[in-house]
């Protein structure tokens, strides 16, 4: 079983629409999580920390369960923008800066 | 945030030859660094993570003869594939942290294509 697993997509959404993602991850003793945003061909960005109490950040609301070991995104009023791969990402237990990537969800807004 | 500058950004080599990649910390002190390497529609994978003054510590099935890693300073970083096959042709990406950051920084990555 992969460390962090996403559904690889495409999602194919209209803009304006509402779109969500769901990530899980195999180690309960993972500490952080975050979901990163990368264009083709480009470095991963970072789009937002995932919180247990959930934190949203304008149009993105990010939610943690740990009890389940999933991570979601939800992106409200989609715009043609957003278009990207949306990676889920889980710090190794033992540091706060080995990141391990789920294979991302690709994301197409369409007119 | 803070700023990684990788070079080059993209590279076309012959089999056989060797590659250098640089990652660098503009702006702060990279204590550790990571390299990662994304083939088409997979993952990043890590590869190696690298302290300062010490030898990087590879990830299984990444062998530490082909890929050199250099962390010689506070502020670079380099990984130098050897004896570049077409099969490493990828996305090769680096990452630093500092023990005062709370997250990693990326560099915008090098494609490598070797033909």
């Amino acid at each position: 079983r992969k460390e962090v697993e996403q559904d690889p997509g495409p999602f194919n959404v209209p803009e304006g629409a509402t779109v969500a993602f769901n990530c899980t991850y195999s180690n309960s003793a993972s500490q952080s999580f975050f979901w990163y945003r990368q264009d083709c061909r480009k470095e991963p960005k970072l789009l937002m920390s995932v919180y247990s109490s959930g934190n949203e950040d304008g149009r993105f609301t990010a939610q943690l369960n740990r009890a389940s070991q999933y991570i979601s995104l939800l992106i409200r009023d989609s715009k043609l923008s957003d278009s990207a791969t949306y990676l889920c990402v889980v710090t190794r237990p033992d540091s706060n800066y080995q990141l391990i990537w789920g294979a991302g969800t690709k994301l197409i807004i369409k007119p | 945030g803070a700023v990684v500058s990788q070079h080059p950004s993209w590279v076309i080599c012959k089999s056989g030859t060797s590659v250098k990649i640089e990652c660098r910390s503009l702006d702060f002190q990279a204590t550790t660094m990571f390299w990662y390497r994304q083939f088409p529609k997979q993952s990043l994978m890590l590869m190696a993570t690298s302290n300062e003054g010490s030898k990087a510590t590879y990830e299984q099935g990444v062998e530490k003869d082909k890929f050199l890693i250099n962390h010689a300073s506070l502020t670079l970083s380099t990984l130098t594939v050897t004896s570049a096959h077409p099969e490493d042709s990828s996305f090769y990406i680096c990452s630093a942290g500092d023990r005062g950051l709370t997250e990693a920084f990326f560099g915008q990555g090098t494609r490598l294509t070797v033909v």
